[in-house]
This record gives C-alpha cells, structure tokens and sequence, in this order.
C-alpha cells in the first residue's frame, strides 16, 4: 500500500534554529498538508499546498513557518527559528483530490524537540 | 471557532465488549467526518468515513446525526488490539479536518 514518508522521524534543535522537515508523499497525490500535535493535545491543521501554492493555513503557521515542494518528490515544513512551544509531532499528509470527501493518509510524523 | 467535542475516558472494557463512543461538531457546514484510530506516539491512521444512513464496516458501525450535530462509533466484541485512542474528525468547509481531542479506549483481558 503506498505510504507517505517523512524525515527525519525525531529532531532535536536548539531554539533559535532553523528546522526543515521533510515529506514524501504518495506519488499520484496533489494535494499536501501539514499538522502538527503537541503532546497530549488535539491534531491542529496547519497548511495545505496545491499547485506549488499554498491553498489554505491556520492562524498558527505564521511567518516563522513555509512550505515548499523542491522537486517533484518532497514536500518540504521549514520552520525559520524555532520556539519552545514549535516541540510537537508534525505530520505530512496527501490526497489525490482536493476536498476531504475520503479523508487522507498521514505519514508517520516527526517529533521535533525544540531545547 | 469550529470545534469538535469527544470525551476523553478512558474507557476501559472487557475483551468482548461492546462499546460506544460520541463526539459533537459546531460547524453546520461540514460536510464530511470520519473516525480515525491513534496508537500512542503514532499518526492517526483513517478507520471509516461516516455517513448519514449509517455505516459498517466488520465490528465497527459509525452513525451521523445532522439535525443534532452528533457522531458516534460503536465497537462490538472488543478486542484487545482495540486499545487506542480514537478520534472525531471533520472537515472545515473547506479542504483541511477538524479534529476532536479523543477518546482513549484500553480494552482488558
């Protein structure tokens, strides 16, 4: 079944620094998102990404997040100085459609830990 | 704010018991909803689509109720695997999921 990958599965930064988180998606998908999770909190939407363009974001991907698919493959969550409230599992999703009529597939996340 | 509202148990059950979970939405404009299953420290893996005649899928049967904003899961004969978190997921009228804060079901031998 395909799957969608993400890199690395733990980072560990200093704040200050910048992250850049990365995603595989499935390979016939066009459209692409991220979320993040902070532990023991609800999964909150932070960006969707179609046609080399954002389509959507929420009030917490401010101007210290961006998005980016480099090439044909990544799909790529930079964060540009990271905070010690950004210590969260980000996950990477697609669909081959836009709408969430069939909901999607999440990859397995990135734990990033801001010190 | 749109939100989606679960209780958090946990529910703790026997194996072979049948359980049932609910969750609330305050967005009228969603359109579609889902549960999903979370394993500790895992992403949330899709479980079934949710639809307003009711749907089945093995032990797990999903009911929406529009006029009440209202969805439930139920699980018969539990299994042990069962245990994870489950989540209440809509969409937000638009292309991103609302999701609920979860119900932790831990089934015991």
């Amino acid at each position: 079944e395909p799957e969608v990958t993400q890199t690395p599965s733990h980072q560990v930064t200093q704040m200050g620094q910048e992250v850049i988180l990365r995603c595989v998606p499935i390979s016939n998908h066009l459209y692409f998102y991220w979320y993040r999770q902070i532990l023991g909190q609800k999964v909150e939407f932070l960006v969707s990404f179609y046609n080399n363009e954002i389509s959507e974001k929420s009030e917490i991907f401010d101007d210290q997040f961006s998005v980016e698919r480099p090439d044909g493959s990544n799909f790529t969550l930079k964060i540009r100085s990271t905070k010690l409230e950004d210590s969260a599992m980000y996950f990477c999703a697609s669909s081959p459609t836009g709408g969430v009529r069939y909901g999607y597939t999440f990859g397995s996340g990135t734990r990033l830990t801001v010190v | 704010r749109k939100e989606v509202e679960q209780d958090p148990g946990p529910f703790n059950v026997p194996e072979g018991a049948t359980v049932a979970f609910n969750c609330t939405y305050s967005n009228s404009a969603s359109q579609s909803f889902f549960w999903y299953r979370q394993d500790c420290r895992k992403e949330p893996k899709l479980l079934m689509s949710v639809y307003s005649s009711g749907n089945e899928d093995g032990r797990f049967t999903a009911q929406l109720n529009r006029a009440s904003q209202y969805i439930s899961l139920l699980i018969r004969d539990s299994k042990l695997s069962d245990s994870a978190t489950y989540l209440c997921v809509c969409d937000n009228a638009g292309n991103m999921l609302t999701f609920g804060g979860g119900t932790r079901l831990m089934v015991k031998p």
